[in-house]
């Protein structure tokens, strides 16, 4: 069964540190995101990448940055976590070809609440 | 803001019945899909329509795509209890990378 794994289900941290939310597929997808959602303001996106050590600025970069070294893996990095970041943070990823009727496939989400 | 807005934000309707989503979007689109999410889980995929299609049946789902309007709505026959999800629009825009932007949802309730 073809899936995309985050690596934590619940994450708590402190305010300031360093956080690394880890997502890995095994679809061999060209395309991965990173999105927060949060209530009433639905799903907004981070980041993307299109490639291996591609990325692009999603909706609301600022805090966040990635990192794609190898195909299968995107990870996000919260630089110094603030209490602004506690949110569900849903991973995705999809194939290059936009005629797939496939959609996207997310992963089962990573609620982080930083305190 | 959000490109796709979905209407109504909350809907509960008895087993059984049929329920209707609508959304509505703001620029040209390559595609709009329909996603479920329940309770604190990721999404799932349900169903992709194109520009250039009009209606797209999967089982009990419905979807038709009105570009003129820049809307589109998903029906769900014959409703079930496990139907209860959250349900999200989201468009892909024409040109560029396959960027999908979500819309802030739908909350179905479906009481048995």
């Amino acid at each position: 069964d073809v899936k995309v794994t985050q690596s934590s289900r619940y994450l708590v941290k402190r305010t300031g540190e360093k956080v690394f939310l880890e997502c890995v597929q095994d679809m061999d997808h060209e395309n991965m995101f990173w999105y927060r959602q949060d209530p009433g303001l639905g799903l907004r996106l981070i980041y993307f990448s299109y490639d291996v050590k591609m990325k692009e600025k999603g909706d609301i970069p600022e805090g966040y940055s990635v990192s794609r070294e190898k195909k299968e893996r995107f990870s996000l990095i919260l630089e110094s976590a603030s209490t602004n970041q506690t949110s569900m943070y849903l991973c995705a990823s999809s194939p290059w070809d936009r005629r797939s009727g496939d959609g996207y496939t997310f992963g089962s989400g990573t609620r982080l609440t930083v305190v | 803001s959000q490109q796709g807005e979905e209407d109504p934000q909350a809907l509960s309707i008895q087993e059984g019945e049929n329920a209707t989503m609508n959304c509505s979007y703001k620029t040209s689109i390559n595609n709009l899909q329909w996603y479920r999410q329940n309770s604190g889980r990721g999404l799932v995929h349900l169903i992709l329509i194109r520009s250039n299609e009009r209606e797209k049946h999967s089982g009990r789902l419905r979807v038709t795509l009105d570009t003129s309007k820049k809307s589109s709505s998903l029906l769900i026959t014959a409703s079930r209890a496990a139907d209860t999800a959250s349900y999200f629009c989201a468009t892909v825009l024409s040109g560029g990378y396959q960027k999908v932007t979500f819309g802030t949802g739908t909350k179905l309730q479906v009481i048995p």
